[in-house]
C-alpha cells in the first residue's frame, strides 16, 4: 500500500515552454504533498507544501510564479514549471502524507521523480 | 534550526563486508528518523524508521538505534551486496501533530564491489 506515482517520469522540452508534472496517491489519501528538487549528487531541497483545497506554501527561495503548485484533489498534485530554462533542468520528487489516520507519524511517501531537461 | 548530518561518501567496500554510515542530528522535541534509500534513477524509498528513543527500525538486513543522548541514528548492515549499492539518506521529522516537513542529509552514495 500507500503508492505514489508520478507522471511523466522523463520530459525533455525547449527552453520558454511550460512543463506539467502530476503527482497521485494511488491507495490512499493523501492531506499534504511535497515537492522537492534533487540536484546531480545532492540532497533533496523541498519547494513547497500543498494541502489540498488551498495554496502551497514555498520555501524561502523557490519562485511561486516559476513553480505553480495545484493540489485539486485528495489524490492530485501537479507542479508546473512555466517558462522553462535551463537551469531549471532537474529531478522533481514527490511525496504524499496520509494523515494520523493511516500513519502514526505522518510519513511520507514518495514517488519514483521526474528527470526534467531544458534544452 | 533542526538539522540532519551524515558521512560523506562515496563509501566503497567489497561485497560481505561490513557497513556504517553515521548519521548525527538536531531537533527540538522528539522527531522520528527515517532512513531513505535511492537506487540509480529512482525516487527514494524509505528503509527504515525509528519513532522514540532507544527504537531499533530494521529492514533488508539493515539496522539504525534512535539513540537520544548521542543524537545518532547510524546504519549498519553486517555484509553488504551488489544490489546495495544506492544512495543513502538520514532524514528526520516531526512527531505526530507537528510540522510535516522532513529534513534529510545530503546522502551517502554507496558502492560495492563484487
Amino acid at each position: 500500500g500507500a503508492v505514489v506515482s508520478q507522471h511523466p517520469s522523463r520530459v525533455i522540452c525547449k527552453s520558454g515552454t511550460s512543463v506539467k508534472i502530476e503527482c497521485r496517491s494511488l491507495d490512499f489519501q493523501a492531506t499534504t504533498m511535497f515537492w522537492y528538487r534533487q540536484f546531480p549528487k545532492q540532497s533533496l531541497m523541498l519547494m513547497a507544501t500543498s494541502n489540498e483545497g488551498s495554496k502551497a506554501t514555498y520555501e524561502q527561495g523557490v519562485e511561486k510564479d516559476k513553480f505553480l503548485i495545484n493540489h485539486a484533489s485528495l489524490t492530485l498534485s501537479t507542479l508546473t514549471v512555466t517558462s522553462a530554462h535551463p537551469e531549471d533542468s532537474s529531478f522533481y520528487i514527490c511525496s504524499a502524507t496520509p494523515g494520523l489516520a493511516v500513519s502514526s507519524y505522518n510519513e511520507q511517501f514518495f514517488g519514483p521523480g521526474t528527470r526534467l531537461t531544458v534544452l | 534550526g533542526d538539522s540532519v548530518t551524515q558521512m560523506e561518501g562515496p563509501v566503497t567496500l567489497s561485497e560481505e563486508a561490513f557497513l556504517t554510515i553515521n548519521c548525527t542530528y538536531t531537533a527540538t522535541g522528539y522527531p522520528s528518523l527515517f532512513w531513505y534509500v535511492q537506487y540509480p534513477g529512482e525516487g527514494l524509498q524509505l528503509l527504515l524508521k525509528a519513532t522514540k528513543a532507544d527504537d531499533k527500525g530494521s529492514n533488508k538486513g539493515f539496522e539504525a538505534t534512535y539513540r537520544k543522548e548521542t543524537t545518532s541514528f547510524h546504519l549498519e548492515k553486517g555484509s553488504v551486496q551488489v544490489s546495495d549499492s544506492a544512495v543513502y539518506f538520514c532524514a528526520l521529522g516531526g512527531a505526530m501533530n507537528r510540522d510535516d516537513k522532513i529534513i534529510f542529509g545530503k546522502g551517502t552514495r554507496l558502492h560495492i564491489l563484487p
